[in-house]
């Protein structure tokens, strides 16, 4: 089955500057990658997504870009704010069923004001 | 647009008994509904993937017969874990996804069990 790895587990970064997570997936066959924003106790929230078919999606101040050779896909927020902070979850799409999908362990995001 | 509810948001059982968790889809059809359990500071595990009127395919590991999955409509689902015990206490959270971008889940609120 798909496998998904994320680094890094945690990240702190100053309010304004970058933060960059990077995801690895094994299936070559997957087609389907979404980030999500999760709040403590709270549903995970989709920010952005991109499919196998583009490189790079941007919206505002987060982006995402896929190397469908290398099987790897990041997630960079520009200008971070305090409200940025939350943990954030990449995800690829399996093939063990319609449109599964296999999340990795998780990116705990800090922006210190 | 893409509301998916759960219900409820949070319980607390004695160990043995079932606990049914109804997730919904309020604003659109849902063809296909995921269950995943989130422990503290992990990542979310699917469990089971179910689709409308038929049966719910579950990931290896999880047992069938332990966590029963109905998804009797377009817009409900429900897990029941049945006969619960202190290591099934976690978060269960519901996704589902629509007619439309068939690859793009819309999560629950979750729901947090405590078994005692």
């Amino acid at each position: 089955g798909e496998n998904v790895e994320q680094h890094p587990s945690t990240l702190s970064v100053q309010e304004g500057d970058s933060a960059v997570i990077k995801c690895t997936y094994s299936d070559s066959a997957s087609n389907y990658f979404p980030w999500y924003k999760q709040e403590l106790g709270k549903r995970p929230q989709l920010i952005i997504d991109i499919r196998s078919n583009v490189g790079e999606k941007k919206d505002q101040r987060i982006a995402v870009t896929l190397n469908k050779t290398a099987k790897h896909f990041s997630l960079h927020i520009t200008e971070t704010q305090p409200e940025d902070s939350a943990v954030y979850f990449c995800a690829a799409s399996g093939v063990t069923g319609a449109n599964n999908l296999f999340f990795g362990t998780g990116t705990r995001l800090t922006v210190i004001p | 647009g893409a509301v998916v509810s759960q219900h409820p948001s949070r319980v607390i059982c004695k160990s043995g008994t079932s606990v049914k968790i109804e997730c919904r889809s309020l604003d659109f059809q849902a063809t296909t509904m995921f269950w995943y359990r989130q422990f503290p500071k992990q990542s979310l595990m699917l469990m089971a993937t179910s689709n409308e009127g038929s049966k719910a395919t579950y990931e290896q590991g999880v047992e069938k017969d332990k966590f029963l999955i109905n998804h009797a409509s377009l817009t409900l689902s429900t897990l029941t874990v049945t006969s619960a015990h202190p290591e099934d206490s976690s978060f269960y959270i519901c996704s589902a996804t629509g007619t439309g971008r068939t690859d793009t889940q819309y999560f629950g609120p979750g729901t947090r069990l405590t078994v005692l």
